[in-house]
């Protein structure tokens, strides 16, 4: 199995609060990404990262921010969060080149009340 | 704008029968990537298989086989003699020429086989 991590694996939260989410990997791949499901939805891109500081936004990155400051590790925050960020969050990395498949982290499911 | 279109939103089969996932693509790269995965209902994604544009042989492994076919744009998914541990969502992603090898997903089909 890929070595991804991310914590922490549930979370309940207030609106309004702010929230991050972590994603660690020992692949020392470049690419990472924050995605989020929901139903009917399928997966759908928040935001990437190319390398050590250099981030992107993905489909749906409005009310998301991220920051990657060391390979290893790629953080999700939610400045102020609102209910309809209420979703299954995954982290993924993948290699250098078009064919390399994504492996993904086991998930983060985040409540917001 | 790439699409993947899963127009299969749930299956449900009994146990040993045959079953297909469709997966319809839309890209106007010349290269790109088509991938499916499986979400158990434990909830993990897992790389199922990759195919690259120009490689158009069909692929089996043990129950599982994939059908590329460029003309219809269409990368089908068969498992053989379904099993209970074969119920998950299945998604099928490609990926095309892009800087961040950025994935597009279909909406997933829920595949249910009882016993």
């Amino acid at each position: 199995d890929a070595g991804i991590t991310q914590s922490p694996r549930h979370k309940v939260t207030e609106t309004g609060t702010p929230v991050t989410l972590r994603c660690h990997q020992t692949e020392n791949h470049r690419y990472m990404y924050w995605y989020r499901q929901d139903p009917g939805h399928g997966l759908r891109l928040i935001h990437y990262s190319y390398g050590v500081k250099d981030t992107d936004k993905g489909e749906v990155s409005d009310g998301y921010s991220v920051s990657r400051s060391k390979t290893e590790d790629f953080l999700l925050t939610l400045e102020s969060a609102t209910s309809s960020q209420t979703s299954v969050y995954f982290c993924a990395i993948s290699g250098t080149g078009g064919d390399q498949p994504q492996h993904f982290g086991d998930g983060t499911r985040l409540s917001i009340l | 704008a790439q699409k993947v279109t899963q127009a299969q939103t749930e299956i449900s089969v009994v146990e040993k029968e045959d079953v297909t996932l469709d997966c319809v693509y839309e890209t106007r790269d010349t290269t790109y990537y088509l991938f499916w995965y499986k979400q158990p209902p434990s909830g993990e994604l897992v790389f199922l298989i990759r195919r690259n544009s120009f490689d158009e042989q069909n692929e089996i492994s043990g129950r599982y086989s994939w059908n590329f076919q460029k003309s219809t744009s269409s990368f089908n998914f068969t498992i053989t003699a379904s099993q209970v541990v074969d119920s998950a969502v299945y998604f099928c992603a490609l990926s095309g020429d892009n800087a961040g090898n950025m994935l597009t997903f279909g909406g997933g089909t829920r595949l249910m086989v009882k016993p």
